[in-house]
């Protein structure tokens, strides 16, 4: 089974709207840590937000928040106020064994991504 | 302002050669990981290291990869023989607060 699933190949969205991207995860373990990357077209992998399974609150970072579902095992991505620069493909990734941010346990199993455009 | 490095940036090469992709992780960092990217399969695993010792390198072709980390600011893939299907980009990234990835080594194998 799909450890991260990303169910939209692509997404398209109005310049200054907001947009959510998709992503379910499978586990049995109770720590694990959520990831969300950003890959342009330049090809780079840039680390965007994190969410811990025992965080209470949902992450946020600037324009970036997670939508963390916990008993539907979801963990969207949501960007307000979209710009331009934010076409771009969009990875989930999850670490098992650890809910601690600061942990390198661990693998990151990555799901397929989302093809972000913004048009003006 | 710290990065991954990894060379080359770009290879081509022709089937049967061997390929050496070489990353420097960023100082302090004591997890190595290293990733494939095709369309097919999308992000893989290979291997990592943590202080320069190999924890996981199930994901790899064992007959003809293989990773080494000689100190704690080089990791090495090397592909021997390479093939056609090894054409992939190759990310490398180290582990800190979170897992920062290098630019990547694009390999074409003709």
């Amino acid at each position: 089974a799909q450890k991260i699933t990303q169910t939209q190949p692509g997404m398209f969205v109005q310049e200054k709207e907001a947009v959510t991207l998709d992503c379910t995860y499978d586990t049995s373990d109770p720590s694990y840590g959520l990831f969300w990357y950003k890959q342009p077209s330049s090809g780079e992998m840039i680390f965007l937000i994190y969410q811990g399974s025992y965080d209470q609150q949902n992450a946020t970072e600037g324009r970036y928040s997670l939508n963390f579902q916990k008993a539907r095992k979801s963990a969207n991505l949501v960007i307000s106020a979209s710009q331009l620069g934010d076409s771009a493909m969009y990875f989930c990734a999850m670490r098992e064994g650890s809910a601690d941010r600061g942990s390198t346990l661990g693998r990151l199993y990555f799901g397929r991504g989302t093809q972000l455009t913004v048009w003006p | 302002d710290a990065r991954v490095t990894q060379t080359p940036r770009h290879k081509v090469t022709e089937m049967g050669q061997e390929v050496t992709m070489r990353c420097q992780p960023i100082l302090g960092h004591n997890t190595v990981f290293w990733y494939r990217q095709t369309m097919m399969q999308g992000l893989e695993l290979l291997a990592y290291f943590r202080n320069r010792a190999p924890l996981d390198d199930s994901g790899m072709p064992k007959d003809r990869f293989s990773a080494e980390m000689p100190d704690a600011t080089l990791a090495t893939l090397k592909i021997q023989p390479s093939e056609p299907r090894d054409s992939a980009v190759y990310f490398c990234a180290s582990g800190g607060t979170e897992q920062f990835f290098g630019p990547g080594t694009r390999l074409t194998v003709l």
